[in-house]
């Protein structure tokens, strides 16, 4: 099934930098949802986006909505160990029963 | 807030034999579930939807016979994988949607190994 293309594929960072990553897509969707996953574990909703534009903060985490409505990014300010994880990026079209279509994953991973 | 469980963690099990895998949404009603598969390093595959009270949708390429899927309530769907193989060894994770809404709150998984 179709993808998300989500990059950079992987990261490395030390403590306290930010970080920005981003997925993109060649359809168009209408509500677009970041999750992390931690290792034998299943992801856990971080943000979720509704409208074109729309720029959302949860804590250290900000994502949008970009308008064209197939692109969104996730940044996350002055990581901290903790954040080490994959991230998704996750995305629904209206009218398909909320399935979630799945970005290839960002992995982080923070050194002190 | 929005729990889902999942029963059991991990299970290790013969080939030829069955397995069954729990989804509970513990504080919510879900109207879907959904159930993926990840294999390691890779990214969420989508198996299958289900609606409680009817016959799950299955992603294209997902044997229904061999992956049977069972939403017997609001807060319950079951996948049965049905005589087991090792290449059906797996993350084996579902999500639920609540009544009026699209984010989907994912179950922490269940490991499957098939010897």
């Amino acid at each position: 099934g179709q993808q998300l293309n989500q990059s950079p594929q992987s990261m490395f960072i030390q403590e306290g930098e930010d970080v920005s990553m981003n997925c993109t897509s060649s359809s168009i969707f209408n509500t677009w949802l970041w999750y992390k996953q931690d290792p034998g574990e299943g992801p856990v909703l971080l943000i979720a986006l509704y409208k074109a534009g729309e720029l959302t903060s949860n804590g250290r985490l900000t994502a949008q909505f970009g308008i064209t409505r197939k692109d969104s990014f996730l940044n996350i300010s002055a990581s901290i160990p903790s954040d080490v994880g994959i991230y998704f990026c996750a995305a629904i079209l209206t009218g398909t029963a909320s399935k979630l279509t799945f970005g290839t994953g960002t992995r982080l991973q923070v050194t002190l | 807030g929005a729990v889902v469980s999942q029963h059991p963690s991990w299970v290790i099990c013969k080939s030829g034999t069955s397995v069954k895998i729990e989804c509970r949404s513990l504080d919510f009603q879900a109207t879907t579930m959904f159930w993926y598969r990840q294999f390691p390093k890779q990214s969420l595959m989508l198996m299958a939807t289900s609606n409680e009270g009817s016959k799950a949708t299955y992603e294209q390429g997902v044997e229904k016979d061999k992956f049977l899927i069972n939403h017997a309530s609001l807060t319950l769907s079951t996948l049965t994988v049905t005589s087991a193989h090792p290449e059906d060894s797996s993350f084996y994770i579902c999500s639920a949607s609540r009544l009026a809404g699209n984010e989907q709150y994912f179950g922490p998984g269940t490991r499957l190994t098939v010897t």
